[in-house]
């Protein structure tokens, strides 16, 4: 099956720095998506981007399909941004959702 | 905007018990899912279904899990006798097709097994 590795796998910076989060994978996709899980363990959904490029505030992603890779950017972090980011995809003919390994950002203040 | 809603948040159960996961995904949504995450790992995949039938499932939906659609709104995940190791939080997802179109993720539910 398709291989998603994401890095780093932990990340602590200042508040008020900026970070960018990448996820790597093996195949072609059909659908890319980023996630924050937060300290209650929910997941929130921050971007559906199988290609291109998506902004969402402080938030943005870009996803390379031809390169097999995705970033996902935050700049000027806030303490509420702490928590585990999780990419997944789905390749072509295979509906299930694969996870990578998520990368866990620590916000000081 | 539509979500997809998860009962209960958390659910305590002893070894041995069964337990029935709920979930309503979004209504006009055709596809729906069954994902894992044990405490510190990754989400996997458990489970998917369509059309009123299992379409795929992973090495560790076992003949202890089932799943139901049982009217037009509910998707259920039952366990029939829980272990230690089924600890974890379970999520629920749905699309309104398969493959290149956005899943939406309710927003869990945590299974203690004691």
């Amino acid at each position: 099956g398709i291989q998603v590795e994401q890095s780093p796998p932990d990340l602590i910076l200042q508040e008020g720095a900026n970070s960018t989060l990448r996820c790597n994978f093996s195949d072609s996709v059909n659908n890319l998506q980023w996630f924050h899980q937060n300290p209650w363990g929910q997941l929130i959904n921050l971007f559906y981007i199988p290609s291109g490029t998506k902004q969402n505030g402080r938030l943005s992603a870009t996803t390379v399909a031809t390169e097999r890779y995705s970033l996902l950017y935050i700049s000027s972090s806030q303490t509420t941004d702490s928590g585990v980011y999780f990419c997944a995809v789905d390749n072509f003919g295979n509906e299930k959702l694969t996870f990578g390994t998520g990368t866990r950002l620590t916000i000081i203040p | 905007e539509p979500e997809v809603t998860q009962t209960p948040s958390h659910q305590v159960t002893q070894m041995g018990q069964e337990v029935i996961l709920r979930c309503v995904p979004i209504s006009n949504h055709l596809y729906f899912y069954w994902y894992r995450q044990i405490l510190g790992q990754k989400v996997e995949f458990l489970v998917s279904f369509y059309n009123n039938e299992i379409s795929e499932k992973s090495e560790i939906f076992d003949d202890q899990f089932s799943v139901e659609r049982p009217d037009g709104s509910n998707f259920t995940l039952k366990i029939r006798s829980t272990k230690l190791e089924d600890s974890a939080m379970y999520f629920c997802a749905s699309r309104w097709r398969e493959g290149g179109t956005e899943a939406f993720f309710g927003q869990g539910t945590r299974l203690t097994v004691v």
